[in-house]
């Protein structure tokens, strides 16, 4: 069955150390690839998107992601993380085609926790 | 600021009441999804909408319907609430056109109680 998945769902760092998540997709061809953020009772904000062309693309809050079709993988990077950036982050694709025409899928949710 | 706006924030029903959760787009948007977000889950899609009077089912619909009449205005219906249906509910919307180049822009939630 076609997923996404974040193998991590609980990440602590300590302000100001580099930041890497992971997120795996499985689905054939290379789809359509989201990052947003939720803080704490608030809704989900875009962080970034990667449709074609450069691979790396960066995004708002200083994020940046890596699409590597090899590893069928999209990481969501930060050189130095604030303790503002404590949040759940979700991965999510859309599939351009059949059934699945413009349903956005998510991830199972990786939680960041930022230690002063 | 363009939104879409919840009705809800928070809400406690009894179980086998229908409730009705409403969701509100100012953008003209002709898609609309409801998910429902459970810890551990993530998002799951419930039903969306292409346009009015359209609905197709997401991957968990049992339980659950939709209306949209008007474009603006997406419900989701609960007929009988049970408590396995306690979660935080958030509805998206997204302009068609340009592929997906236009994002979903989601609301704040609802968190439903179901007791």
């Amino acid at each position: 069955a076609q997923s996404v998945t974040q193998p991590d769902i609980h990440i602590t760092v300590s302000e100001g150390a580099s930041l890497e998540l992971r997120c795996n997709y499985s689905y054939g061809a290379t789809p359509y690839l989201f990052w947003y953020v939720q803080s704490p009772g608030q809704g989900l904000q875009l962080l970034l998107k990667y449709f074609s062309g450069d691979t790396l693309v960066q995004g708002i809050k200083g994020f940046e992601a890596e699409f590597k079709r090899s590893q069928s993988s999209f990481n969501l990077r930060k050189p130095s993380v604030h303790w503002s950036d404590a949040a759940e982050y979700f991965c999510a694709v859309i599939l351009a085609g059949g059934t699945s025409y413009g349903k956005l899928t998510f991830g199972q949710g990786t939680i960041l926790t930022v230690h002063p | 600021d363009v939104k879409v706006t919840q009705s809800s924030r928070y809400l406690v029903k009894r179980t086998g009441e229908k409730v009705f959760l409403e969701c509100v787009q100012d953008m003209d948007h002709e898609n609309m999804f409801w998910y429902r977000q459970d810890p551990g889950l993530g998002l799951r899609l419930i039903y969306f909408s292409y346009d009015v009077k359209m609905k197709e089912k997401g991957d968990i619909p049992e339980g659950y319907s939709v209306s949209r009449e008007k474009k603006e205005r997406f419900s989701l219906i609960l007929e009988s609430a049970s408590t396995n249906q306690t979660s935080m509910y958030l509805c998206a919307s997204r302009r068609t056109g340009s592929g997906f180049s236009y994002g979903y822009t989601f609301g704040s939630g609802t968190r439903l109680t179901v007791v």
